[in-house]
Protein backbone atom coordinates (compact mmCIF):
# COMPACT_ATOMS: atom_id res chain seq x y z
CA UNK A 1 0.00 0.00 0.00
CA UNK A 2 1.34 3.95 -0.91
CA UNK A 3 1.95 6.21 2.00
CA UNK A 4 2.61 10.15 1.93
CA UNK A 5 4.72 11.86 4.25
CA UNK A 6 4.69 16.09 4.79
CA UNK A 7 7.76 16.22 6.72
CA UNK A 8 6.82 19.49 8.57
CA UNK A 9 3.59 20.10 9.80
CA UNK A 10 3.56 23.74 9.95
CA UNK A 11 6.04 26.29 7.87
CA UNK A 12 5.92 29.85 8.76
CA UNK A 13 7.52 32.13 6.20
CA UNK A 14 7.83 36.10 5.26
CA UNK A 15 6.34 37.98 2.09
CA UNK A 16 8.25 37.08 -0.98
CA UNK A 17 10.68 34.55 0.73
CA UNK A 18 10.96 31.54 -1.31
CA UNK A 19 9.43 28.46 0.29
CA UNK A 20 9.71 24.64 -0.48
CA UNK A 21 7.01 22.50 1.62
CA UNK A 22 8.44 18.39 1.19
CA UNK A 23 6.56 15.42 0.61
CA UNK A 24 7.34 11.85 0.60
CA UNK A 25 5.85 8.81 -0.52
CA UNK A 26 6.45 5.14 -0.69
CA UNK A 27 4.72 2.49 -3.27
CA UNK A 28 5.75 0.14 -4.81
CA UNK A 29 4.57 0.30 -8.21
CA UNK A 30 4.12 3.89 -10.88
CA UNK A 31 2.12 6.37 -9.38
CA UNK A 32 0.61 9.63 -9.98
CA UNK A 33 1.46 12.73 -7.56
CA UNK A 34 -0.88 15.59 -6.66
CA UNK A 35 -0.85 18.99 -4.57
CA UNK A 36 -4.04 20.86 -3.45
CA UNK A 37 -4.76 23.55 -1.19
CA UNK A 38 -7.00 24.33 0.94
CA UNK A 39 -8.10 28.02 2.37
CA UNK A 40 -9.57 28.17 5.39
CA UNK A 41 -13.59 26.35 5.25
CA UNK A 42 -13.37 25.63 1.32
CA UNK A 43 -12.77 22.39 -0.36
CA UNK A 44 -9.57 21.06 -2.16
CA UNK A 45 -8.42 22.95 -5.54
CA UNK A 46 -6.03 21.55 -7.14
CA UNK A 47 -2.53 23.16 -7.73
CA UNK A 48 -0.51 20.64 -9.89
CA UNK A 49 -0.29 17.40 -10.77
CA UNK A 50 2.43 14.46 -12.42
CA UNK A 51 1.38 11.63 -14.38
CA UNK A 52 4.56 11.28 -16.74
CA UNK A 53 6.66 13.03 -18.74
CA UNK A 54 8.49 16.00 -17.36
CA UNK A 55 9.65 15.90 -14.00
CA UNK A 56 9.16 19.53 -13.31
CA UNK A 57 5.65 20.27 -12.98
CA UNK A 58 4.58 23.75 -13.30
CA UNK A 59 0.99 24.62 -11.64
CA UNK A 60 -1.04 27.66 -10.54
CA UNK A 61 -0.53 30.75 -8.72
CA UNK A 62 3.41 30.10 -9.40
CA UNK A 63 3.60 26.83 -7.37
CA UNK A 64 5.71 24.06 -9.12
CA UNK A 65 6.99 20.57 -8.29
CA UNK A 66 9.40 18.60 -8.93
CA UNK A 67 8.90 14.14 -9.43
CA UNK A 68 12.02 12.64 -8.08
CA UNK A 69 11.60 8.87 -8.50
CA UNK A 70 15.11 7.83 -6.82
CA UNK A 71 14.35 9.93 -3.65
CA UNK A 72 10.57 9.01 -3.90
CA UNK A 73 9.69 13.27 -3.15
CA UNK A 74 7.98 15.28 -4.91
CA UNK A 75 8.13 19.16 -3.29
CA UNK A 76 6.16 22.04 -3.75
CA UNK A 77 8.42 25.38 -4.48
CA UNK A 78 7.45 29.08 -4.49
CA UNK A 79 10.55 31.33 -5.13
CA UNK A 80 8.41 33.97 -3.80
CA UNK A 81 5.39 34.21 -1.26
CA UNK A 82 2.53 36.04 -0.76
CA UNK A 83 0.28 36.54 2.36
CA UNK A 84 -2.29 35.06 -0.22
CA UNK A 85 -0.64 31.78 0.12
CA UNK A 86 -1.81 31.45 3.50
CA UNK A 87 -3.22 27.83 3.75
CA UNK A 88 -3.01 23.81 4.07
CA UNK A 89 -0.91 21.89 1.41
CA UNK A 90 -1.79 18.49 0.87
CA UNK A 91 0.24 15.78 -0.94
CA UNK A 92 -1.18 13.29 -2.63
CA UNK A 93 -0.97 9.58 -4.53
CA UNK A 94 -2.84 8.01 -6.44
CA UNK A 95 -1.34 4.27 -8.45
CA UNK A 96 -0.58 5.10 -11.92
CA UNK A 97 -3.33 4.28 -14.31
CA UNK A 98 -5.64 2.36 -12.19
CA UNK A 99 -6.65 3.97 -9.13
CA UNK A 100 -8.86 6.58 -8.39
CA UNK A 101 -7.95 6.36 -4.56
CA UNK A 102 -6.30 9.49 -3.78
CA UNK A 103 -4.15 8.76 -0.15
CA UNK A 104 -3.48 12.06 1.51
CA UNK A 105 -0.84 13.11 3.67
CA UNK A 106 -1.49 15.13 6.66
CA UNK A 107 -0.68 18.70 5.34
CA UNK A 108 1.79 21.43 6.09
CA UNK A 109 0.23 25.14 7.21
CA UNK A 110 1.86 27.36 5.43
CA UNK A 111 1.63 31.09 7.02
CA UNK A 112 2.91 34.16 5.28
CA UNK A 113 3.43 36.89 7.47
CA UNK A 114 4.37 40.48 6.35
CA UNK B 1 -20.22 26.90 -14.14
CA UNK B 2 -21.36 26.34 -10.67
CA UNK B 3 -18.51 23.59 -9.00
CA UNK B 4 -19.70 20.80 -6.69
CA UNK B 5 -21.87 21.76 -3.87
CA UNK B 6 -22.09 20.20 -0.68
CA UNK B 7 -25.19 20.97 2.11
CA UNK B 8 -25.17 21.49 4.67
CA UNK B 9 -21.54 23.28 5.36
CA UNK B 10 -22.33 22.98 9.10
CA UNK B 11 -24.47 20.08 10.75
CA UNK B 12 -24.50 19.31 14.50
CA UNK B 13 -26.38 15.73 15.58
CA UNK B 14 -26.23 14.48 19.15
CA UNK B 15 -25.26 10.95 19.69
CA UNK B 16 -27.27 8.32 17.62
CA UNK B 17 -29.22 10.83 15.76
CA UNK B 18 -28.73 9.94 11.86
CA UNK B 19 -26.50 12.56 9.22
CA UNK B 20 -27.25 13.24 5.92
CA UNK B 21 -24.91 14.70 3.76
CA UNK B 22 -25.86 16.02 0.16
CA UNK B 23 -23.26 16.62 -2.45
CA UNK B 24 -24.15 18.16 -6.24
CA UNK B 25 -21.54 16.99 -8.63
CA UNK B 26 -20.55 19.57 -11.12
CA UNK B 27 -22.59 19.86 -14.36
CA UNK B 28 -21.54 16.78 -16.65
CA UNK B 29 -19.55 15.11 -14.22
CA UNK B 30 -21.48 11.49 -13.77
CA UNK B 31 -18.71 10.22 -10.78
CA UNK B 32 -19.05 10.95 -7.01
CA UNK B 33 -16.62 10.36 -4.55
CA UNK B 34 -16.56 10.80 -0.68
CA UNK B 35 -13.47 11.70 1.11
CA UNK B 36 -13.62 12.35 4.91
CA UNK B 37 -10.84 14.57 6.64
CA UNK B 38 -10.51 13.84 10.23
CA UNK B 39 -8.90 15.85 12.83
CA UNK B 40 -5.31 16.61 12.57
CA UNK B 41 -5.47 14.28 9.31
CA UNK B 42 -5.33 14.22 5.71
CA UNK B 43 -8.61 13.02 3.64
CA UNK B 44 -9.37 9.37 3.42
CA UNK B 45 -11.37 7.90 0.47
CA UNK B 46 -14.54 6.47 1.72
CA UNK B 47 -16.23 5.52 -1.30
CA UNK B 48 -17.15 5.94 -5.34
CA UNK B 49 -20.27 6.44 -7.37
CA UNK B 50 -21.94 6.87 -10.13
CA UNK B 51 -25.44 6.72 -11.45
CA UNK B 52 -27.24 4.47 -9.50
CA UNK B 53 -24.19 2.42 -9.24
CA UNK B 54 -21.49 2.06 -6.05
CA UNK B 55 -18.09 1.48 -7.53
CA UNK B 56 -16.12 0.97 -4.70
CA UNK B 57 -17.17 1.24 -0.87
CA UNK B 58 -13.66 -0.06 0.36
CA UNK B 59 -13.15 2.95 2.22
CA UNK B 60 -16.12 2.65 4.29
CA UNK B 61 -16.85 1.72 7.50
CA UNK B 62 -19.08 -1.63 7.68
CA UNK B 63 -21.35 -0.18 10.03
CA UNK B 64 -23.75 2.05 10.10
CA UNK B 65 -22.44 4.48 7.11
CA UNK B 66 -24.23 4.10 3.58
CA UNK B 67 -24.35 6.22 0.27
CA UNK B 68 -26.15 6.56 -3.11
CA UNK B 69 -26.27 8.49 -6.11
CA UNK B 70 -29.52 7.75 -7.29
CA UNK B 71 -30.42 8.38 -11.33
CA UNK B 72 -32.44 11.72 -9.71
CA UNK B 73 -30.86 14.10 -7.39
CA UNK B 74 -27.62 14.47 -5.48
CA UNK B 75 -25.60 11.67 -4.42
CA UNK B 76 -26.27 11.32 -0.04
CA UNK B 77 -23.83 10.08 2.58
CA UNK B 78 -26.18 8.69 5.06
CA UNK B 79 -24.53 8.14 8.72
CA UNK B 80 -27.01 5.90 11.40
CA UNK B 81 -26.60 6.30 15.27
CA UNK B 82 -23.73 8.49 15.10
CA UNK B 83 -21.21 8.37 17.42
CA UNK B 84 -19.11 11.11 18.42
CA UNK B 85 -15.82 9.49 16.14
CA UNK B 86 -17.57 10.52 13.23
CA UNK B 87 -16.88 14.05 14.03
CA UNK B 88 -15.21 15.12 10.76
CA UNK B 89 -14.91 17.37 7.36
CA UNK B 90 -16.50 15.41 4.65
CA UNK B 91 -15.76 15.89 1.06
CA UNK B 92 -17.56 15.18 -2.04
CA UNK B 93 -15.16 15.50 -5.43
CA UNK B 94 -16.54 14.70 -8.90
CA UNK B 95 -15.03 13.66 -12.44
CA UNK B 96 -16.19 14.09 -16.06
CA UNK B 97 -14.34 10.05 -16.81
CA UNK B 98 -12.44 7.63 -15.67
CA UNK B 99 -10.57 9.23 -12.72
CA UNK B 100 -6.83 8.92 -14.85
CA UNK B 101 -8.17 11.07 -17.22
CA UNK B 102 -9.22 14.07 -15.21
CA UNK B 103 -8.32 15.60 -11.43
CA UNK B 104 -11.19 15.51 -8.75
CA UNK B 105 -13.05 18.72 -8.16
CA UNK B 106 -13.73 18.70 -4.64
CA UNK B 107 -16.55 20.49 -3.10
CA UNK B 108 -16.20 22.89 0.27
CA UNK B 109 -17.26 19.98 2.69
CA UNK B 110 -19.76 20.03 5.04
CA UNK B 111 -18.19 19.82 8.68
CA UNK B 112 -20.33 17.00 10.81
CA UNK B 113 -19.92 18.08 15.05
CA UNK B 114 -21.35 14.91 17.11
CA UNK B 115 -22.29 16.15 20.61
Amino acid sequence: AQSVTQLDSQVPVFEEAPVELRCNYSSSVSVYLFWYVQYPNQGLQLLLKYLSGSTLVKGINGFEAEFNKSQTSFHLRKPSVHISDTAEYFCAVSLGGSNYKLTFGKGTLLTVNP
Amino acid sequence: NAGVMQNPRHLVRRRGQEARLRCSPMKGHSHVYWYRQLPEEGLKFMVYLQKENIIDESGMPKERFSAEFPKEGPSILRIQQVVRGDSAAYFCASSPLGFYNSPLHFGNGTRLTVT
